[in-house]
């Protein structure tokens, strides 16, 4: 099935460094969504996205919608151990009745 | 906890049989989705349901089934099982004219 391109595929990091992550598709979305997920858990959202351009904040991370609308990006400032998990961006195009197409995900292990 | 719940959590099953995983939304939620989530593949969107009529398909195989009750609950028939179809089966829902779709926690389907 159809995917997005999400990089990278695992980060390790020192506690308190910033994160990027992104995901770029060939096709447009009207909607861009950012979730993690933990052992044992189904995904979680984090950000939602709906306009080209859109920066949104929750706390520590930041994501934003990409101009061409085929592209998105999550941050993390920052980072604690809490912030490990596997990170899932997925892009809904319009009247998709939410069939979203997802990424791989970023798997994340933040060293204390 | 999002509110859904899935049963079983874990099943073990032979090749060439059959299984059904259950899934009830949040209360009121009338759409369902299902999800199959593979190390090799990611989160693939299978089918939703509306109310308890179909929606919207995904790569859901022939060999796979779902349905929605009027009692809004949900089942995923998954017969003839090959080793492949082992996964993480996941069900989600949304609330009417909302934005955010809740994962349950899944069931992790091994075929042997």
């Amino acid at each position: 099935g159809q995917q997005l391109n999400q990089s990278p595929q695992s980060m390790f990091i020192q506690e308190g460094e910033d994160v990027s992550m992104n995901c770029t598709s060939s096709s447009i979305f009207n909607t861009w969504l950012w979730y993690k997920q933990e052992p044992g858990e189904g995904p979680v959202l984090l950000i939602a996205l709906y306009k080209a351009g859109e920066l949104t904040s929750n706390g520590r991370l930041t994501a934003q919608f990409g101009i061409t609308r085929k592209d998105s990006f999550l941050n993390i400032s920052a980072s604690i151990p809490s912030d490990v998990g596997i990170y899932f961006c997925a892009g809904e195009a319009a009247g998709n009745n939410r069939k979203l197409i997802w990424g791989l995900g970023t798997s994340l292990a933040v060293n204390p | 906890d999002s509110g859904v719940t899935q049963t079983p959590k874990h099943l073990i099953t032979a090749t060439g049989q059959r299984v059904t995983l259950r899934c009830s939304p949040r209360s009121g939620d009338l759409s369902v989705y299902w999800y199959q989530q593979s190390l090799d593949q990611g989160l693939q969107f299978l089918i939703q349901y509306y109310n308890g009529e179909e929606r919207a398909k995904g790569n859901i195989l022939e060999r796979f089934s779902a349905q929605q009750f009027p009692d809004l609950h949900s089942e995923l028939n998954l017969s003839s099982l090959e080793l492949g179809d082992s996964a993480l089966y996941f069900c989600a829902s949304t609330e009417v004219g909302g934005n955010t779709i809740y994962f349950g926690e899944g069931s992790w389907l091994t075929v042997v």
